[in-house]
């Protein structure tokens, strides 16, 4: 079974809207990580979350993990044809254990 | 500053064949982690290395094997491939301990015929 589910799988916006991504587990998370990766290429870091009600920012996208470390959101405001590619969540199952665990992945594209 | 890098970018294989991508990790970082990644989904952890020991396995059979070289450097071996090992190969690199400043590379594509 999936341990990190996102949603949805994929997502078409117009440019200029907003959007969000889910990423929901169904244990307690000790790092949460989102990246994001460009068909066929590796991961690119986006940022890292560990600390239950912890939100981060990078340009126009925003993270945040929920207080009981189960679930994180990733939030793009105002997306731009740049944004468009596949985010992924990622997580650590123990504390520093360097074994991540991944979500399948949400597709976004961004019309122009 | 050279980020992580692999080699090969692609390889076409056929079943029953053997394989050896290589990763070298970013300056600084001792410790690679190899994952799969299949298309449509997300990477899937194979093992990890640090003192050129295997520390942390995943759920994959022995046909996959690994090596850590002095320099950090490693290489990922898969043995009498399968159509199902066709994936995108991702290489990490980290420091120990600081896992959550895991670096990947571009991958390798393999394609088993």
């Amino acid at each position: 079974s999936q341990e990190l589910e996102q949603s949805p799988q994929s997502l078409i916006v117009q440019e200029g809207k907003n959007l969000t991504i889910n990423c929901t587990s169904s244990k307690t998370l000790y790092g949460l990580y989102w990246y994001k990766q460009k068909y066929g290429e590796g991961l690119i870091f986006l940022m890292m979350l560990q600390k239950g009600g912890e939100e981060k920012s990078h340009e126009k996208i925003t993270a945040k993990l929920d207080e009981k470390k189960q679930q994180s959101s990733l939030h793009i405001t105002a997306s731009q044809p740049s944004h468009a590619g596949i985010y992924l969540c990622g997580a650590d199952k123990v504390t520093n254990a360097g074994k991540s665990t991944f979500g399948d992945g949400t597709t976004l594209t961004v019309k122009p | 500053d050279a980020g992580v890098t692999q080699s090969p970018t692609h390889l076409i294989k056929t079943r029953g064949q053997q394989v050896t991508l290589r990763c070298s990790p970013k300056s600084g970082h001792d410790t690679v982690s190899w994952y799969q990644q299949a298309l449509g989904q997300g990477p899937q952890f194979i093992f990890q290395y640090y003192e050129e020991e295997e520390r942390q396995r995943g759920n994959f059979p022995d046909r996959f094997s690994g090596h850590q070289f002095p320099n950090y450097s490693s290489e990922l071996n898969v043995n009498a491939l399968l159509l199902g090992d066709s994936a995108l190969y991702l290489c990490a690199s980290s420091r120990r301990g600081a896992y959550n400043e895991q670096f990947f590379g571009p991958g390798t594509r393999l394609t088993v015929l």
